[in-house]
């Protein structure tokens, strides 16, 4: 089974700043399946990016995705208040990664 | 994208089977596009992957729920459950049901329902 490695576990910073998330697969997997979720408190997750690149409707363009085979990169460019939330990575069909917490610093 | 919405009992008692249907409007469970999944979310936890089903009736469950885990497909209702055997307080979680095409992800989710095991 994969298992989806999320680092950091969480992440500080402020408005404005630059945020790289990370996710590493046990093993290569192809990149078409890989996803990306935004989870805020009490809410359904929210599909981010598809195919590791591809943003989903109505995502803004500060949200990136990048990557291949063992090494997946979520980018937000420059923090809005809303974006700090919890990020998740998945490929499709088996388990999530644990999720890197994004917290105001 | 679809609408889904989970139902079932909030209240479980251990050892007893846990039952939640997702109706799913907008869409067809039918539809060669989707795999229907479900999902949950420990109190305070991330997310955990249960498994999913395909409008063939062909399923993936993860290997974490062994042999507890059944999804089926109800077509003339258009919707599709989760059943999850001999269940204990570890499983006490809000249930998210989500659908999507694999080569999109899971772009639809309903909003979550709580089930807590408890005697």
């Amino acid at each position: 089974e994969i298992v989806l490695t999320q680092s950091p576990g969480t992440l500080s910073l402020s408005p404005g700043e630059r945020a790289t998330l990370s996710c590493r697969p046990s093993q290569s997997v192809t990149s078409t399946y890989l996803a990306w979720y935004q989870q805020k408190p009490g809410q359904a997750p929210r599909l981010l990016i598809y195919g590791a690149s591809s943003r989903a409707s109505a995502i803004p363009d500060r949200f990136s995705g990048s990557g291949s085979g063992t090494d997946f990169t979520l980018t937000i460019s420059r923090l809005e208040p809303e974006d700090f939330a919890v990020y998740y990575c998945q490929h499709y069909g088996t388990p999530f990664g644990q999720g890197t917490r994004l917290e105001i610093k | 994208q679809v609408q889904l919405q989970e139902s079932g009992p909030g209240l479980v008692k251990p050892s007893e089977t846990l039952s939640l249907t997702c109706n799913v409007s907008g869409g067809s469970v039918n539809s060669g596009s989707y795999y229907w999944s479900w999902i949950r979310q420990p109190p305070g936890k991330g997310l955990e992957w249960i498994g999913y089903i395909y409008y063939s009736g062909s399923t993936k469950h993860s290997p974490s729920f062994k042999s507890r885990v059944t999804i089926s497909v109800d077509t003339s209702k258009n919707q599709f459950s989760l059943k999850l055997s001999s269940v204990t307080a570890a499983d006490t979680a809000v249930y998210f049901c989500a659908s999507g095409p694999p080569l999109v992800g899971l772009d639809s989710w309903g909003r979550g329902t709580l089930v807590t095991v408890s005697s």
